[in-house]
């Protein structure tokens, strides 16, 4: 059981460039998210999703867009890649009312 | 937006002896969580609280929810070298339609010397 899934786990880009991060999980759960995590600021929410077809903003969701057209992955996208976006990027899912789960998460670096 | 604070941000300990942390709100959370995350990895659930007063153990870490449901502490007893790594607090605003989504406390890095 993979659970949850984050491809690339590294990625380095350009200022200007685009990409998308992709999540996958085998677990069926209804929730999903996208986090980053930067040096002493814990985890920050960009984007969630409460079902397939359903998107919502998170606490910092400029920059980034998000597409769930299946239920068990949530694509998180760079349309225009910044030095500010270098981060490392959790995806997390759960059942509803249920603790998350977190991927392995991607670092990504930005020049 | 919901703040949390969380202290220390570190701790340097030898192996042995025992762990405090705890994270305060300034709002009202309906649920907290422990996560410990590892080196490259993602944060893992340690332990979750669901109502206020509730003391919840697993294995050596000890966690409660609260009373006034503004705070929740971490203990981990008799420290060893894997329990390196960072503890995150989060929690669950009780307030509004959350859908799930957690705040993060800015996370406690823990070392722990042989």
């Amino acid at each position: 059981n993979a659970g949850v899934t984050q491809t690339p786990k590294f990625r380095v880009l350009k200022t200007g460039q685009s990409m998308t991060l992709l999540c996958a999980q085998d677990m069926n759960h209804e929730y999903m998210y996208w986090y980053r995590q930067d040096p002493g600021m814990g985890l920050r929410l960009i984007h969630y999703s409460v079902g397939e077809g359903t998107t919502a903003k998170g606490e910092v969701p400029d920059g980034y867009n998000v597409s769930r057209l299946k239920k068990q992955n949530f694509l998180l996208g760079l349309e225009s890649a910044a030095p500010s976006q270098t981060s490392v990027y959790f995806c997390a899912s759960s059942p509803r009312n249920q603790p998350q789960h977190f991927g392995d998460g991607t670092r990504l670096s930005i020049l | 937006g919901q703040q949390l604070n969380q202290s220390p941000q570190s701790m340097f300990i030898q192996e042995g002896e025992d762990v405090s942390m705890n994270c305060t709100s300034s709002s009202i959370f309906n649920t907290w969580l422990w996560y410990k995350q590892d080196p490259g990895e993602g944060p893992v659930l340690l332990i979750a609280l669901y109502k206020a007063g509730e003391l919840t153990s697993n294995g050596r870490l000890t966690a409660q929810f609260g009373i006034t449901r503004k705070d929740s502490f971490l203990n981990i007893s008799a420290s060893i070298p894997s329990d390196v790594g960072i503890y995150f607090c989060a929690g669950h605003f009780a307030g509004g339609t959350s859908y799930g989504k957690l705040t993060f406390g800015q996370g406690t890095i823990l070392t722990v010397h042989p």
